[in-house]
């Protein structure tokens, strides 16, 4: 079964810190895959995705993640983070021409950023 | 402004009390769906709609129904909710079926005692 973890479930950081959450999809086949982010009380919203092409992915708010096939990965980073970047992320993936558009998501990374 | 609405935004209720919480979206879109959000579990599909009329289950349907009379709304339906059922639910839709980025509604909380 088609399946997403993200290891780190909290993370702490400092101002101006770098960051790398790490994703792991476990569908063999072509994917597409997405971040998401949730700041503390809003919706989700997307961050960046991957269908194909370029494997080194930018987003909004200077966030990028890098599609690694071998690995089976998709780590979100950011060089420098801000306090504003506090919130919960979301790995998701869907299979490439799948039938039922479905997202399976990871269980979500909080992260907090102290000033 | 391009959005997926949910109402109502917070909602207590008791057990086997039937409850609808609504989606709309105003983007013409064909696919929709629902999502749980729950502690520990991240979101997991419910049900999912690929025009109106069509509708499939996702990965945890029991004690859920939904309809799509209409291309923009695609309620959800608690016939009898259980307290199994307290949770986050967000609605989501994208323009087309197969390739295209889900947009996600502001999220529902419900609390079934």
């Amino acid at each position: 079964a088609q399946s997403v973890s993200q290891h780190n479930h909290h993370v702490i950081l400092s101002e101006a810190a770098s960051l790398e959450l790490g994703c792991n999809y476990s569908y063999g086949g072509t994917v597409n895959l997405f971040w998401y982010v949730q700041y503390p009380g809003q919706h989700l919203q997307l961050l960046l995705k991957y269908f194909s092409g370029d494997p080194l992915v930018k987003g909004i708010k200077g966030f990028e993640a890098e599609f690694i096939k071998s690995k089976f990965s998709f780590n979100l980073r950011k060089p420098s983070v801000q306090w504003s970047d506090t919130a919960e992320y979301f790995c998701a993936s869907r299979r490439d021409g799948g039938a039922t558009n479905k997202l399976i998501f990871g269980t979500g990374t909080l992260l907090a950023v102290q000033p | 402004e391009a959005q997926v609405t949910q109402n109502p935004r917070y909602l207590i209720t008791v057990t086997g009390k039937k409850l609808t919480v609504t989606c709309s979206q105003n983007m013409n879109h064909e696919y929709m769906s629902w999502y749980r959000q729950d502690p520990g579990l991240g979101l997991r599909q419910i049900y999912y709609s690929m025009n109106v009329e069509v509708t499939d289950k996702g990965d945890v349907p029991e004690g859920y129904k939904v309809s799509r009379k209409e291309k923009r709304n695609f309620p959800l339906i608690l016939e009898s909710p259980s307290p199994n059922q307290t949770s986050l639910y967000f609605c989501a839709s994208s323009p087309g079926v197969y390739t295209d980025t889900q947009y996600f509604g502001p999220g529902t909380r419900l609390t079934v005692l």
